[in-house]
């Protein structure tokens, strides 16, 4: 079976700062992993993806997520906040020998942006 | 090219009844999934449909059942509604093809029930 722990509901970050989500994940092989981002009352918009090319991921505005076999993680980040990144972040994971893709989710991070 | 599209947006129903929901997949995908959103949670799998039959299931009772179309369009109905089924229900799409392992979602129908 495999799960995914997202550690700390809730991220206070301030605008301009690092932010860093993380996310590590239990399987009994490497999964394919994802993250996710959800605005108030939206659907789920996908950042970026790992499926065993690159370790390191880039996804869009701004944000990568590094593969670590060895810690089975996949820690977000990305440099400087904005104050649109502020929204609910899932990780989540599928398995490879899974064609239909079917995701388990974590419980997901609540990102707060100050000023 | 239209994305994912759920309806309705909202929906409020009382215990016990029975509630349909809609989903129309990005335009060349050919399988859909269905996932529930509690409050404060994240997405738990309802189950997944590929040439108008269900491949997968996730753990929910048989209440929750589905249908896809040839269409590919896909609906969930949900009988015997209780107050713990109120959510967020998600419809996302894919490609098998593709083999990307994308899905892409659309904005969820947020059902109350009362």
């Amino acid at each position: 079976a495999q799960s995914v722990t997202q550690l700390g509901s809730h991220v206070s970050v301030s605008e301009g700062a690092l932010v860093l989500l993380r996310c590590n994940y239990s399987s009994s092989v490497p999964p394919y992993l994802f993250w996710y981002v959800q605005y108030p009352n939206q659907g789920l918009q996908l950042l970026l993806k790992y499926t065993s090319a690159a370790t390191l991921v880039k996804g869009i505005n701004g944000f990568e997520a590094e593969f670590k076999k060895s810690e089975t993680s996949f820690h977000l980040t990305k440099p400087s906040a904005h104050m649109s990144d502020a929204a609910e972040y899932f990780c989540a994971v599928s398995k490879p020998t899974d064609s239909w893709g079917k995701l388990q989710f974590g419980a997901g991070t609540q990102v707060v942006v100050t000023p | 090219d239209a994305g994912v599209t759920q309806s309705p947006t909202h929906l409020i129903k009382t215990r016990g009844q029975q509630v349909t929901l809609r989903c129309s997949p990005k335009s060349g995908h050919d399988t859909v999934s269905w996932y529930q959103q509690a409050l404060g949670q994240g997405p738990q799998f309802i189950f997944q449909y590929y040439e108008e039959e269900e491949r997968q299931r996730g753990n929910f009772p048989d209440r929750f059942s589905g249908h896809q179309f040839p269409n590919y369009s896909s609906e969930l109905n949900v009988n015997a509604l209780l107050l713990g089924d109120s959510a967020l229900y998600l419809c996302a799409s894919s490609s098998l093809a593709a083999s990307s392992y994308e899905q892409y979602f659309g904005p969820g129908t947020r059902l109350t029930v009362t």
